[in-house]
């Protein structure tokens, strides 16, 4: 079946422009993540989505990134004023949800550059 | 504060021989530990997951995991390396009844033929 789906792959944009970053989850997974990866780092947590409420923003590293998942499928993760420093790859995940947690199924990510 | 230490940033091994990842965490309440691996150009892939019961976990390719309660640490092992294994593996761990999953910083594994 279909894994995690993210678009686009690259993007690359100017200082002080808002960029837009999409994911798909696999379908009927309840639990939703973003997270920024660092070049040589491990990816760090941004938020977590269990269908369309956002339960935890505290990776959030500031008030110009937003998130949203408004039919608790798609997810979209906005950074507004983009800075040279949010340059990373962005990766989404999805997993089914419930206690005890699923493993996480990553999609292949948005490589960010920042110019 | 959860956190996850990789303390090895690479792994040599021979292909046939043993090989160990370490990874230590700390987390408030009970940890749920992962392992995951990076292939080049390729996305996060899961491994193996330690959530309760035996500490030995056995996961894909053939990989297996040791949680130590005592000593907080959750080790990725192999009894025999092959080349194929080369990649980037993480360590990741969500506890304290939260949803944030924490993942360390990544040791490089190369094995040689």
């Amino acid at each position: 079946g279909a894994g995690v789906s993210q678009s686009p792959r690259y993007k690359v944009a100017k200082r002080g422009q808002d960029v837009a970053l999409r994911c798909d989850p696999i379908s009927g997974h309840v639990s939703l993540f973003w997270y920024q990866q660092a070049l040589g780092q491990g990816p760090e947590f941004l938020t977590y989505f269990q269908n369309e409420a956002q339960l935890d923003k505290s990776g959030l590293p500031s008030d110009r990134f937003f998130a949203e998942r408004p039919e608790g499928s798609v997810s979209t993760l906005k950074i507004q004023r983009t800075q040279q420093e949010d340059s990373a790859v962005y990766l989404c995940a999805s997993s089914p949800g419930g206690t005890p947690p699923h493993e996480q199924y990553f999609g292949p990510g948005t490589r960010l550059t920042v110019t | 504060a959860q956190s996850v230490a990789q303390p090895e940033d690479q792994v040599n091994v021979a292909e046939g021989n043993p090989l160990t990842v370490k990874c230590t965490y700390s987390v408030s309440g009970n940890p749920y530990l992962f392992w995951y691996v990076q292939y080049p150009n390729r996305g996060l892939q899961f491994l193996l997951k330690y959530i309760t019961g035996d500490n030995l976990v056995k996961g894909s390719y053939g990989f297996e995991a040791e949680f130590n309660k005592s000593q907080t640490s959750f080790h990725l092992k192999k009894p025999s390396a092959l080349v194929s294994d080369s990649a980037l593996y993480f360590c990741a761990v969500r506890g304290g009844g939260g949803f944030k999953t924490i993942f360390g910083a990544g040791t490089r594994l190369f094995v040689k033929a």
